[in-house]
């Protein structure tokens, strides 16, 4: 049982250069959301989705898009990397059921230069 | 808006002692409190949440926590650390664990 599974877990981008993260599920969950964080900041909500063909917008949204073609599945995706999106990203996905946990993959450590 | 406070950056305790790691949240509904316990290079796991009821929480790890409606306050506890209780804990609220908003933080290290 994977869970969840974020790739790569490393990546150098030069500014202006664009690339998704991807993070798949195994565990058929509803819910995933992408975070990044930052030190001294905490975890911040980039998007959610809350099912195939559903996504909306968290705290920091600008300049990532995401999609959710299908239940496993939740790339995000930077358009055009700057320095500021030098962070560490985490997906995260939940079941449909309010009682269960959340689950975290291991994050994508990203720099952008 | 939602936002969460923790104040202490990072608390060094002995081994074998007790641990307080302060939250205070600012919501406008009920909220939903979640801490979550990170390692180092290692994703978020979550410890315990409360959603309703008995104000009480008890957790995984020998971990419990208060919420205090009073105080806005949701502060974690354990009787009794072990080393391996050293990493990052972090207070989230939200009205739904898959759009949380984080604190920022705090660093335990054990001694022994």
């Amino acid at each position: 049982n994977a869970g969840v599974t974020q790739t790569p877990k490393f990546q150098v981008l030069k500014t202006g250069q664009s690339m998704t993260l991807q993070c798949a599920q195994d565990m058929n969950h509803e819910y995933m959301s992408w975070y990044r964080q930052d030190p001294g900041m905490g975890l911040r909500l980039i998007h959610y989705s809350v099912g195939a063909g559903i996504t909306d917008q968290g705290e920091v949204p600008n300049g990532y898009n995401v999609s959710r073609s299908t239940t496993e599945d939740f790339p995000l995706r930077l358009l055009s990397a700057a320095p500021s999106q030098t962070s560490v990203y985490f997906c995260a996905s939940r079941g449909g059921q309010g009682n269960q946990p959340q689950h975290f993959g291991d994050g994508t450590r990203l720099s952008i230069l | 808006a939602q936002s969460v406070t923790q104040p202490d950056i990072h608390i060094t305790v002995s081994e074998g002692a007790s641990l307080e790691l302060r939250c205070n949240y600012s919501y406008g509904a009920t909220p939903y409190l979640f801490w979550y316990v990170q390692s180092p290079g290692q994703g978020l796991q979550l410890l315990l949440k409360y959603f309703s009821g008995d104000t009480l929480v008890q957790g995984i790890k020998g971990f419990e926590a208060e919420f205090k409606r009073s105080q806005s306050s949701f502060n974690l506890r354990k009787p009794s650390v072990h080393w391996s209780d050293a990493a990052e804990y972090f207070c989230a609220v939200g009205e739904d664990d898959y759009k949380l908003s984080f604190g920022a933080g705090t660093t335990v290290t054990v001694r022994a």
